[in-house]
């Protein structure tokens, strides 16, 4: 099973908004509504803010929010601030394999 | 608070063994799916194994299968991965999650395996 495809890095000033793609196949994201992103900052563990294509837990603001289309799932951050600045992972259950992670997207907060 | 605590990493020798642990606590651990993901230095989340709530049924990554096994003992409300045969591309962080069926909702600290002479 291949990692899905996301950008390596995306940038953006406080305040502005930006998107991040995960881009899978027929067998992963265009077949399950399980798709989740992660945010992970250095030396921490991974954080869930999205899951099911789009719903936030309850302690997650909602400048994150979610989306998918086909194969492409997307997250994007609205008002972005200093501490936005991670590694954003999406994932997605893929069947027999059965989860699978993208490589990850730097988010640098300019 | 649910709390997921990994602990048994190491350096290790190609071709050695280790075994590591994960606690878990503040949920009701038999009733979970868990897994183990690793994440190697610089590099992206990989998804290593899983195993279902009363351990009857697993399931590894192509890259781990045959050389690494899951278990689990509820009693004690602990995951394990024994690790056989380690490769120098096993070096990683893992890490053990739970997962609700629909997501990976809770991660542990990760523990650092090194495979080195």
């Amino acid at each position: 099973q291949s990692a899905l495809t996301q950008p390596a890095s995306v940038s953006g000033s406080p305040g502005q908004s930006i998107t991040i793609s995960c881009t899978g196949t027929s067998s992963d994201v265009g077949s399950y509504n399980l798709v989740s992103w992660y945010q992970q900052h250095p030396g921490k563990a991974p954080k869930l803010i999205v899951y099911d294509v789009s719903k936030r837990p309850s302690a997650i603001s909602n400048r994150f929010s979610g989306s998918k289309s086909g194969n492409t799932a997307s997250l994007t951050i609205s008002g972005l601030q200093a501490e936005d600045e991670a590694d954003y992972y999406c994932c997605s259950y893929a069947g027999s394999s059965p989860w699978v992670f993208g490589g990850g997207t730097k988010l640098t907060v300019l | 608070e649910v709390q997921l605590v990994e602990s048994g990493g190491g350096l290790v020798q190609p071709g050695g063994s280790l075994r590591l642990s994960c606690a878990a606590s503040g949920f009701t651990f038999s009733n979970y799916w868990m897994h183990w993901v690793r994440q190697a230095p610089g590099k992206g989340l990989v998804w290593v194994s899983r195993i279902n709530s009363d351990g009857s049924s697993t399931s590894y990554a192509d890259s781990v299968k045959g050389r690494f096994t899951i278990s689990r003992d509820n009693a004690k409300n602990t995951l394990y991965l024994q690790m056989n045969s380690l490769r120098a591309e096993d070096t990683a962080v893992y890490y053990c999650a739970s997962n609700n069926g629909r997501t990976f909702d809770y991660w542990g600290q990760g523990t650092l395996v090194t495979v080195s002479s």
